[in-house]
């Protein structure tokens, strides 16, 4: 298995709404990231979990709760969310952190906040 | 500060060859990765370089120079599919990737 699974596809919530957004990988990487992408922009890192600990939290606001149960889940809790925070979140993972040769993005969640 | 300079947009004919370039700086260097990236999809790995020179993987190749802060992506005999953002990033001495604004490439018939 070389992929990252993520679900939903597709979300559209509303501004009083929680929701979680999934991702899973099977390649015993022990590294995974969440990124948020909006149109025409690169992929903006929002938080990194190193050995199912988060190393990095790139200063993201707190209606955004990242959650790393196991070695290959990463969850991100989403919470009062808005319409600002519409966009293509992905999830990523690598063998290690300073290991990102094998850097794999899964196909991302589509989010619209109403 | 940390940057990661390419064009915006380029435009190339089915059958052709292109040249994407990517300058950079960045505080520390740990490899240069292009990726491809089509609308609405995430981004698949193309290409990485850490030492200077040539890469060739079949259609595509990518070049590095670190003294110069500078790589390129080549594209030959286009395809329509090549039709897709690309995306630079550069892994600074944090083994952050710092990602480029990316470069839409247009194929036309």
């Amino acid at each position: 298995d070389t992929e990252v699974t993520q679900t939903p596809k597709h979300l559209v919530m509303g501004m009083t709404n929680k929701k979680s957004l999934k991702c899973e990988q099977h390649m015993g990487h022990r590294a995974m990231y969440w990124y948020k992408q909006k149109a025409k922009k690169p992929p903006e890192l929002m938080f990194v979990y190193s050995y199912e600990k988060l190393s990095i939290n790139e200063s993201v606001p707190s209606r955004f709760s990242p959650e790393c149960p196991n070695s290959s889940l990463l969850n991100l809790h989403l919470h009062a969310l808005q319409p600002e925070d519409s966009a293509l979140y992905l999830c990523a993972s690598s063998q290690e952190r300073e290991i990102y040769y094998g850097y794999t993005f899964g196909s991302g969640t589509r989010l619209t906040v109403v | 500060g940390q940057n990661i300079d390419q064009p915006t947009e380029m435009t190339a004919t089915e059958g052709a060859i292109v040249q994407i370039n990517c300058t950079y700086q960045t505080s520390g260097f740990n490899g240069l990765f292009w990726y491809q990236q089509h609308a609405g999809e995430a981004p698949t790995f193309l290409s990485y370089n850490v030492l200077d020179g040539l890469e060739e993987k079949g259609r595509f190749s990518s070049f590095l120079s670190r003294s110069k802060g500078y790589s390129y992506l080549l594209l030959k005999e286009l395809q329509m599919k090549d039709s897709a953002s690309y995306l630079c990033a550069v892994g600074d001495s944090n083994y952050q990737l710092i990602w480029g604004a990316g470069t839409k490439l247009i194929i036309k018939p």
